[in-house]
């Protein structure tokens, strides 16, 4: 069965404080993005990456960066967290391909920043 | 830049009622269509898709029909049940890379 996971289902932050979430897949995808999820907006791309090493900008960029250092793992980073920083992030995976293919999401990690 | 558009929501009905969730989209070139479901405290999984004009996506007694000449994937199901109540989004994918762009989502409430 297929598995995208994050590392916490909720998190609560402090501003300023920088901010680590963590995703992982177990089906040797290559490509794999980070959303958040607003109410009224939907989810929003924030990075993705095609290949190790590799990102790219999505959507919504600014005040966040990425990590992918191995296949499975891509990391987001906040790295000055903000209240408007709050939201639903979700994390997904697909294989190569074009814009056919599924994307797989783990299940998100809601994040509060006070 | 590509664009979807879907009804606001909640759309709330009582088992066994037909459901309609409109979905129109506005996009260069011939797009991916997809719906994408999110249950409650879960993450999205893909409930159907269709990937060139006219074709018929279905799943689970669910069905959308990509219609180009109205740019259009409306979902629709003949009887919902309680456990159908989620958040619907429908989504594409443009030419070239595999990025989604999505609506807003509309949640489904069934009642019993």
């Amino acid at each position: 069965d297929v598995k995208v996971t994050q590392s916490s289902r909720y998190l609560v932050k402090r501003t300023g404080e920088k901010v680590f979430l963590e995703c992982v897949q177990d089906m040797d995808h290559e490509n794999m993005f980070w959303y958040r999820q607003d109410p009224g907006l939907g989810l929003r791309l924030i990075y993705f990456s095609y290949d190790v090493k590799m990102k790219e900008k999505g959507d919504i960029p600014e005040g966040y960066s990425v990590s992918r250092e191995k296949k499975e793992r891509f990391s987001l980073i906040l790295e000055s967290a903000s209240t408007n920083q709050t939201s639903m992030y979700l994390c997904a995976s697909a294989i190569r391909g074009g814009g056919r293919n599924e994307q797989y999401f783990g299940p998100g990690t809601r994040l509060t920043v006070t | 830049g590509d664009s979807v558009t879907q009804m606001e929501g909640p759309v709330t009905l009582s088992e066994e009622a037909f459901l309609t969730i409109n979905c129109t989209y506005t996009a260069t070139g011939y797009p991916s269509l997809f719906w994408y479901v999110q249950y409650p405290g879960e993450g999205l999984q893909l409930l159907l898709k269709a990937t060139k004009a006219d074709d018929k996506g279905s799943n689970k007694g669910f069905e959308a029909t990509y219609r180009k000449e109205t740019t259009s994937f409306h979902l629709e199901k003949g009887s919902v049940q309680v456990s159908d109540s989620a958040v619907y989004f429908c989504a594409l994918a443009g030419t070239g890379f595999q990025k989604l762009v999505f609506g807003t989502g509309t949640r489904l409430l069934v009642s019993p």
